[in-house]
């Protein structure tokens, strides 16, 4: 599949346990934040949004985490999985109404081991 | 129902010459963004068209440039193409609510030689 051969910040977990990826954004002024997965040889995929209004949101199995005072976004994943092994992005956008322009972040890659 | 599709997945070009990238959104959405992936630069946006028209734009030069047809599918060109150009480009749609929510298709692997 297909690899981008990025060098990112490294998460290594055991199946079962928690995890938590951390994020550090830029705009203030950011209406959404935004958690993606991308598989190896896909696309990235949507996992859960938090408005900029919101401290916590949670999903299944997923619970995101905004710290507007810090600039800080965080996303827990409860009971880890093989198939949770993936680069996860933050991403931000400017504001709801001005389209489909999203600001990601850099990334980091969730092992898990199993 | 079908996902977003983009062709051709594979691509080798020379120096110079110019690339077409097509993507077809998921059945409905009438919005199409396109993203670069590189290990450097990681994903950056290039542009959005909403019903025919460019909504928002990156900070890319003026060789990436891109448009879509009344049935929302959208092409993306690259003229004069640069070594630093060889990236997966991405295409994700929206129906234009929600527009962080963004489907994405599997890319087109570009190599400029």
């Amino acid at each position: 599949g297909e690899s981008v051969g990025l060098h990112l910040p490294t998460l290594s977990v055991q199946e079962g346990d928690n995890s938590i990826i951390n994020c550090a954004y830029s705009n203030s002024a950011s209406d959404y934040f935004i958690w993606y997965k991308q598989e190896s040889g896909k696309g990235p995929q949507f996992i859960i949004d938090i408005r900029s209004n919101m401290d916590k949101r949670q999903g299944q199995r997923v619970t995101v985490l905004l710290n507007k005072t810090v600039k800080h976004l965080s996303l827990q994943i409860a009971a880890t999985q093989p198939g949770d092994s993936a680069v996860y992005f933050c991403a931000e956008t400017p504001s709801y109404n001005q389209g489909g322009k999203l600001i990601f972040g850099q990334g980091t890659e969730l092992s898990v081991k199993p | 129902k079908a996902g977003v599709t983009q062709t051709p997945r594979y691509l080798i070009k020379t120096r110079g010459q110019q690339v077409t990238l097509s993507c077809s959104p998921i059945s409905g959405h009438r919005s199409v963004s396109w993203y670069q992936q590189t290990p450097g630069q990681g994903l950056q946006f290039l542009f959005e068209y909403f019903s025919e028209t460019q909504r928002n734009k990156g900070n890319f030069p003026g060789r990436f440039s891109g448009r879509q047809f009344s049935n929302s599918r959208s092409e993306m060109n690259v003229s004069t193409l640069e070594l630093g150009d060889s990236a997966l480009y991405l295409c994700a749609s929206t129906k234009g609510t929600r527009n962080y929510e963004q489907y994405f298709g599997p890319g087109t692997r570009l190599t400029v030689t």
